[in-house]
């Protein structure tokens, strides 16, 4: 399955809401995670399950859709934001990842 | 305090072989499939292998199959990937994850003559 994000790369400033956007190319179901990755720093999980939240994560995070079309919206920006995020598809295998949207300034 | 400490990387040619533990703390490991992801420097995620909880059921990325293994020794809560017949496209940070919510600091893992 080929996981697909846009846009990339996203600019933003400080306090902004954005939209990362991700497509599966055939039916996930919901079986979508959205993870985060600050440089030099390994990924850490932001929503499982397309739309449930990981333990101890903001909630301007918020992730929805199903099937084949998923967003990753991050509503008032805040400077630790500013990041890699990439989708995951833990459908089937082979897991795949998406090519990653990196939110700048 | 939720640790993965993975180790074993380092400078290989190509063609040789490399052992990579990961030592985890602070979750029931035992309860965890586990996995390793790859990331090339500058590029994104890559899935390596994954490995269920009691080992009945392995998977391998079809880039790696039949070079790499995947193993893991619950009573020690340690998880490894032997590689073997390394290419140079091998080359990445190379992370232990447990399911998909704990991740490890990685092992770097260069391949070159």
């Amino acid at each position: 399955i080929q996981m697909t994000q846009s846009p990339s790369p996203l600019s933003a400033s400080v306090g902004d809401s954005v939209t990362i956007t991700c497509r599966a190319s055939q039916n996930i179901n919901n079986f979508l995670n959205w993870y985060q990755q600050r440089p030099g720093k390994a990924p850490t999980l932001l929503v499982y399950l397309a739309s449930t939240l990981h333990s101890g994560v903001p909630s301007r995070f918020r992730g929805s859709g199903s099937g084949t079309d998923f967003t990753l919206t991050i509503s008032g920006l805040q400077p630790e934001d500013f990041a890699t995020y990439y989708c995951q598809q833990t459908s089937s295998l082979p897991i795949t990842f998406g090519p990653g949207t990196t939110v700048d300034v | 305090e939720v640790r993965l400490v993975e180790s074993g990387g380092g400078l290989v040619r190509p063609g040789g072989s490399l052992r990579l533990s990961c030592e985890v703390s602070g979750f029931n490991f035992s309860t965890y499939s586990m996995n390793w992801v790859r990331q090339a420097p500058g590029k994104g995620l890559d899935w390596v292998s994954s490995i269920s909880r009691s080992s009945s059921r392995i998977f391998y990325a079809e880039s790696v199959k039949d070079r790499f293994t995947i193993s893991r020794d619950n009573a020690r809560k340690l998880l490894f990937l032997q590689m073997d017949n390394l290419k140079v496209e091998d080359t990445a940070l190379y992370y232990c994850t447990g399911g998909s919510e704990y991740w490890g600091q990685g092992t770097l893992v260069t391949v070159s003559s």
